[in-house]
Parts: structure tokens; sequence; C-alpha cells
């Protein structure tokens, strides 16, 4: 199980332009969440996917702010345009439905955004 | 809502106890508990889903007191790699909301 993975690790970009963030989350797990990290803010979720269909986005900041699911094995996180306020570690989790179990998380993604 | 975790840091020694308390103002059905180590993704350590149960991970146990709200994650006799931000995950259903987190350093 190689677990939840995500691309890229780094980004750097300029502001104004756009950000996509991608994840693989863990086969067989029905749910997939997205969070923010910040020293500020702590973990905040994003968005809440469960069997390929948005649950929750109460959390996405702004319009700036997509996410999508087209299928099982697949999701992106897209901002557009970014802003230096948008710096942060983005992670990608996984659960098996009830997810009591709990998450798994993939390894991140750090945007810093100039 | 956000559950509350206290303390914010501990420092101990090697072999010392400690006890990281996680308490929301809203009904709790479950207890997620995760640690993260400095520049690494949080890692599940375990799950409470009833009133009063206690699990155990090793040296790591935590309890859920449904009635009051909260959960306690105890770290018995520390060990130097179980440094580093311990969060906890209430939430209905599969959807979770972190506390703060609380640092923990553990040294020799």
């Amino acid at each position: 199980d190689a677990g939840v993975i995500q691309s890229p690790r780094h980004e750097v970009t300029e502001m104004g332009q756009e950000v996509t963030l991608r994840c693989k989350p863990i086969s067989g797990h029905n749910s997939l969440f997205w969070y923010r990290q910040t020293m500020m803010r702590g973990l905040e979720l994003l968005i809440y996917f469960n069997n390929n269909v948005p649950i929750d986005d109460s959390g996405m900041p702004e319009d700036r702010f997509s996410a999508k699911m087209p299928n099982a094995s697949f999701s992106t996180l897209k901002i557009q345009p970014s802003e230096p306020r948008d710096s942060a570690v983005y992670f990608c989790a996984s659960s098996p439905v009830g997810g009591n179990r709990g998450y798994t998380f993939g390894s991140g993604t750090r945007l810093t955004v100039v | 809502q956000q559950p509350v975790q206290s303390p914010q840091a501990v420092i101990l020694r090697e072999g010392e106890d400690a006890v990281i308390n996680c308490s929301s103002s809203k009904a709790l059905y479950s207890v997620h508990w995760y640690r993260q180590k400095h520049g690494e993704a949080p890692v599940f350590l375990m799950i409470l889903l009833k009133g009063g149960e206690q699990k155990g991970h090793d040296k790591i146990s935590a309890s859920f007191n449904e009635k009051k709200q909260q959960s306690s994650l105890y770290l018995t006799a520390s060990q130097l790699s179980y440094s580093g931000t311990y969060f906890c995950g209430t939430g209905a259903g599969n959807m979770l909301t972190f506390g703060g987190g609380t640092r923990l350093m553990v040294k020799p």
C-alpha cells in the first residue's frame, strides 16, 4: 500500500498564478479530505468528498479555491489566482467510509506564494 | 467548533508521564488522536467511539468522557520518539475538526 500520494511536495509561485495540487487516495478509501495547515490557524478542513461527491465545502476560504474528484483515485485542489496569504501546507487525507479507522494523511504540499 | 487542547506545550524528561486534554463545547460522538512530527504528516494513533471507552497503544492510552465532552491522552514512561505535536479531532460522522495541538518535547 503506497499510502496517500500528493504532488508536488513543494510549490513556489508568484502571486496571481494558478496553482493545482494533486492527491491520490488509498485504494478502497471512500472519503477524501483536503486540509490546510498554518501556524496561525492550525489544521483547517477545506473540503470533504464521499464517494467522489463533495459533501461539505464550507471550509473553502474563497471562490479562488476549487476542488474536484473526477474518480475514486484522483482529486485536485486549485487556487486561482493565488495570493501570499494562501501560503501553507496543504494535506490530503483519505479514510474508509465511517472513519472508524482514522485518516491516512499524505505527505503534504508546501505552497509558497511570493 | 474547534476542540480546545491543553496544555499547549509540555517538556518532559525520558521516562516521565504526561496527560493531554481535549475539550469540546459540542456533544462528542468520537474522538481521534494524531501525532505529527516536525515536517511530516499527522499520523493516526487511535479513535474512541463511545463514552467511557479507553484504548491503549504501546504506552500511549486515551479515555473518552462523553458526559464531560472531553478526552485525555496519557503518555506513560515517555520515550524520545514521543516528541511531536499531538492533535485531537472531533466531529460527527466522518468529518473532523482538529484542536490547536499540544507540542510535546521529550529530552534525554
